[in-house]
């Protein structure tokens, strides 16, 4: 069974451009998860997904992060226009019921502006 | 709110030595508890988890965690490290409050050196 896989791995960007991060859950899994690690800090919750609704969105910094997961599947997560203050690792993870089910991670994209 | 302590940035610690990473936690309740594991290059990796019953926890690679509800902690331990060991850790709670659904609370993460 594939594990989560997120693209691209890194990533470096000026300040102003666009990034659009990807994230493949686990097949069969219906909740996924964006967490971020700015550098130096905590890795943080930014939003859940149950299917293709967000259940949960109270982590997403401010309305240049754009998240979607339409059919389902995989997710992506936009940043537009991206901000120095938005490098850090960006993790997805996925699990197959919410609540106490464990929660498989991915490699994470590491995001540099510049 | 919930939080959690990893009141150790970096340990270094000698081949073959045994190893206990720190973890306090806050919440009212019976908490959800996980101990991850990032390697260099890799994603977070599952070591244990603790949700009820017997508060010592077995998980992958020799470690292994106590759940202790007077100290509110869930300390990670293994009893001869190795070299492969090396990564940084990071133990995390179940958001329970709110509209939460199972997000993840992390520490601040141990970074672990292992010397030869």
């Amino acid at each position: 069974e594939a594990g989560v896989t997120q693209f691209p791995s890194h990533s470096v960007i000026e300040k102003g451009q666009t990034v659009t991060l990807r994230c493949d859950p686990i097949s069969g899994h219906d909740n996924l998860y964006w967490y971020r690690r700015v550098m130096g800090k905590e890795i943080k919750f930014l939003l859940h997904f149950v299917k293709e609704s967000k259940q949960d969105e109270s982590g997403m910094p401010n309305n240049r992060f754009l998240a979607e997961r339409t059919g389902g599947t995989y997710s992506t997560l936009k940043v537009q226009p991206a901000e120095l203050e938005d490098s850090g690792v960006y993790f997805c993870a996925s699990s197959r019921i919410a609540g106490g089910e464990t929660q498989y991670f991915g490699p994470g994209t590491r995001l540099l502006v510049l | 709110a919930q939080s959690v302590t990893q009141p150790d940035i970096h340990i270094t610690v000698s081949e073959g030595a045994s190893l206990e990473l720190r973890c306090n936690y806050s919440y009212g309740a019976t908490p959800y508890l996980f101990w991850y594991v990032q390697s260099p290059g890799q994603g977070l990796q599952l070591l244990l988890k603790y949700f009820s019953g017997d508060t010592l926890v077995q998980g992958i690679k020799g470690f292994e965690a106590e759940f202790k509800r007077s100290q509110s902690s869930f300390n990670l331990r293994k009893p001869s490290v190795h070299w492969s060991d090396a990564a940084e850790y990071f133990c995390a709670v179940r958001d329970n409050y709110g509209g939460s659904q199972g997000n993840l609370i992390f520490g601040k993460g141990t970074k672990l050196s292992v010397k030869p």
